[in-house]
């Protein structure tokens, strides 16, 4: 298996709304990552996580919450999302945070807030 | 702090034809990773090729080849004989070895290929 999976494909949420992205790799990756991407904009890192412990947040409003269960799996829960956070969240992994052979990207989960 | 430029906002190349994408960055690292990534419409990034800061070999995967200039820092992307479905956007995007574990991405380069 050599993908991250990304669910759902598809989310539209409310503003007062809780729902969360989930994230999937087997290929024994130890580092995943969050990245938000605006329409015709580059990805911006939001959170890296190394062997299931957040390593970075790059200054992510708290609206937004990471969470690693297992070094599989990640989850973004969102909580009380306001219009501007709508836009593409990718997820990403790597064999861990000092071989860098490339990142391997999910398909993404397209975000409207409404 | 790291910085990666991408002059070309949008190009288009005839198929079968060759396009070259420009990218330069700025670092004070002296050894790093170079990365070009594809993002058709279905989303994904798909990584295309990898460069290694250390290595003088130019890398090169199939139709695709870089020509890496370290002391001009420039990272351009050749894609030879290209085809319909290289059409996407090309992001350079480039990792330091040392510091943030972040990938620094260009504002990106959208490929059109021309039937």
């Amino acid at each position: 298996d050599t993908e991250v999976t990304q669910t759902p494909k598809h989310l539209v949420m409310g503003m007062t709304n809780k729902k969360s992205l989930k994230c999937e790799q087997h290929m024994g990756h130890r580092a995943m990552y969050w990245y938000k991407q605006k329409a015709k904009k580059p990805p911006e890192l939001m959170f890296v996580y190394s062997y299931e412990k957040l390593s970075i947040n790059e200054s992510v409003p708290s609206r937004f919450s990471p969470e690693c269960p297992n070094s599989s799996l990640l989850n973004l829960h969102l909580h009380a999302l306001q219009p501007e956070d709508s836009a593409l969240y990718l997820c990403a992994s790597s064999q861990d945070l000092n071989r860098v052979y490339g990142y391997t990207f999910g398909s993404g989960t397209r975000l409207t807030v409404v | 702090a790291q910085t990666v430029t991408q002059s070309q906002p949008e190009m288009s190349v005839q198929e079968a034809e060759t396009v070259t994408l420009s990218c330069t960055y700025d670092t004070s690292e002296n050894n790093y990773y170079l990365f070009w990534y594809k993002q058709p419409p279905s989303r994904q990034m798909i990584l295309v090729i990898r460069q290694e800061a250390y290595k003088q070999q130019n890398a090169t995967e199939n139709r695709f080849s870089v020509n890496f200039q370290k002391a001009a820092k420039s990272f351009s992307l050749k894609i030879s004989d290209s085809q319909l479905g290289d059409t996407a956007m090309y992001f350079c995007a480039f990792r330091g070895e040392t510091g943030a574990n972040n990938l620094f991405f260009g504002t990106g380069t959208r490929l059109t290929v021309i039937p």
